[in-house]
């Protein structure tokens, strides 16, 4: 079966520090996509980031980071210099070939940026 | 950029009213998806559809249909509403089920479904 665990329901960071939000992930599926959303209190979910199975290199988007390790099966979201506008709830995602079209959302984590 | 427009942000409805939640993408996107989000439950989703008038059930379909008569357009339909259905509704598109980050999902902005 496959699984996106997000353990953190919530996190707080103080202003212009960096943060970690933790995903791990399962599957048998060589071959998967995991992505990273951001779904401020407007509703709507943002796409931040993307990384493929066989990716070599760690994602990185402007001050998003991914932190793929695919043994641990775990794809962190680092966000560096945080942001008042980062606050917002950060959904971990994963799109396996077994798993026909359907992507699957972890629970999320809230990320409270303190100024 | 990638546009997916809902119809409505807000809409209340009363008990056994037949509701329509439409969506609309601009980028010629061959998937589009229908999820709904509740507190502490996190995304489900509904149905999806690959292609034009091909549609397929996702995790949570009873008490719902879906219509896509338009490659850009996917409505979700609320045969008669009940209170269990009061929920966020996220549509979404994706470009291509062929993997990679073309399985990217832009999202609308959501609508608030109330129904009474």
């Amino acid at each position: 079966a496959q699984k996106i665990t997000q353990t953190q329901p919530g996190m707080f960071v103080q202003e212009k520090e960096a943060v970690t939000l933790d995903c791990t992930y399962d599957t048998s599926d060589p071959s998967y996509g995991l992505f990273w959303y951001k779904q401020p209190s407007s509703g709507e979910m943002i796409f931040l980031i993307y990384q493929g199975s066989y990716d070599q290199q760690n994602a990185t988007e402007g001050r998003y980071s991914l932190n793929f390790q695919k043994a641990r099966k775990s794809a962190n979201l680092v966000i560096s210099a945080s942001q008042l506008g980062d606050s917002a709830m950060y959904f971990c995602a994963m799109r396996a070939h077994t798993g026909g079209f359907k992507t699957i959302f972890g629970a999320g984590t809230r990320l409270f940026v303190k100024a | 950029d990638v546009k997916v427009t809902q119809s409505s942000r807000y809409l209340v409805k009363r008990t056994g009213e037949k509701v329509f939640l439409e969506c609309v993408q601009d980028m010629d996107h061959e998937n589009m998806f229908w999820y709904r989000q509740d507190p502490g439950l996190g995304l489900r989703l509904i149905y999806f559809s690959y292609d034009v008038k091909m549609k397929e059930k996702g995790d949570i379909p009873e008490g719902y249909s879906v219509s896509r008569e338009k490659k850009e357009r996917f409505s979700l339909i609320l045969e008669s509403a009940s209170t269990n259905q009061t929920s966020m509704y996220l549509c979404a598109s994706s470009l291509s089920p062929w993997g990679g980050d073309s399985d990217i999902q832009y999202f609308g902005a959501g609508t608030r479904l109330s129904v009474l």
